[in-house]
């Protein structure tokens, strides 16, 4: 139990469906992250938001549409997505962006048919 | 060329050896850390160091800052440890992690 939380777990969906990713944390921290992890692939920062700010996009495509509503909540929003998205997406968080370590989720497993 | 480097990518051996899990990088850091990932993808970290030497039950971490390098090594190993272990980096000024691509680690009983 590392005290991130995301859901659902696994997630298959079409190119024209729209679905969201959620990530909870219950550990105070204040940055949070969305990272993917593709087949064979290092990690890939996706976004990153501070104090419910987001301070980092990293070339990501429109078609993922993060929210943080909240310290404790982040949302990664899919729509008409490839199947070359298809990947572990991974939440994590943090006291605050820089030296500190992250905590991450368990990951979300999306297939897309 | 990525800018974080480990070797071996794929390492299998028998339950009691002594692993070493290399970590190399080509840029300045503020910190590193080891991570460890079950088959389930889940993904804990292991340490956080900036220099010298941590040890945490039968895992120690070791970094060169001058010669920018890093190793995990885990002594009596078991076949719970098997696990994929990346090494990532905090690229100084940049706030962000970069990552290795993993150690894929076998224990055998």
């Amino acid at each position: 139990e590392t005290g991130v939380t995301q859901t659902p777990r696994h997630l298959v969906m079409g190119m024209t469906n729209k679905k969201s990713l959620k990530c909870e944390q219950h550990l105070g921290h204040n940055a949070m992250y969305w990272y993917k992890q593709s087949a064979k692939k290092p990690l890939e920062l996706m976004f990153v938001y501070s104090l419910e700010e987001r301070v980092e996009n990293n070339s990501v495509p429109s078609r993922f549409s993060p929210e943080c509503p909240n310290s404790s909540h982040l949302f990664l929003h899919l729509h008409t997505l490839q199947p070359e998205d298809s990947a572990l997406y991974l939440c994590a968080s943090s006291h605050r962006r820089g030296n500190q370590p992250q905590h991450f989720g368990d990951g979300t497993r999306l297939s897309i048919l | 060329k990525n800018e974080v480097e480990q070797s071996p990518q794929n390492l299998t051996a028998q339950e009691g050896e002594f692993i070493t899990i290399n970590c190399s990088y080509s840029v300045g850091i503020s910190a590193l850390h080891w991570l460890q990932q079950h088959p389930g993808g889940g993904i804990v970290s292991l340490f956080m160091l900036s220099s010298g030497k941590k040890k945490h039950g039968r895992l120690i971490a070791t970094i060169n800052i001058q010669e920018k390098h890093s190793s995990l090594h885990i002594t009596a190993s078991h076949p719970r440890d098997s696990a994929v272990y990346i090494c990532a980096v905090i690229i100084q000024g940049a706030q962000k992690l970069v990552f290795g691509q993993g150690t894929r680690l076998t224990i055998n009983p």
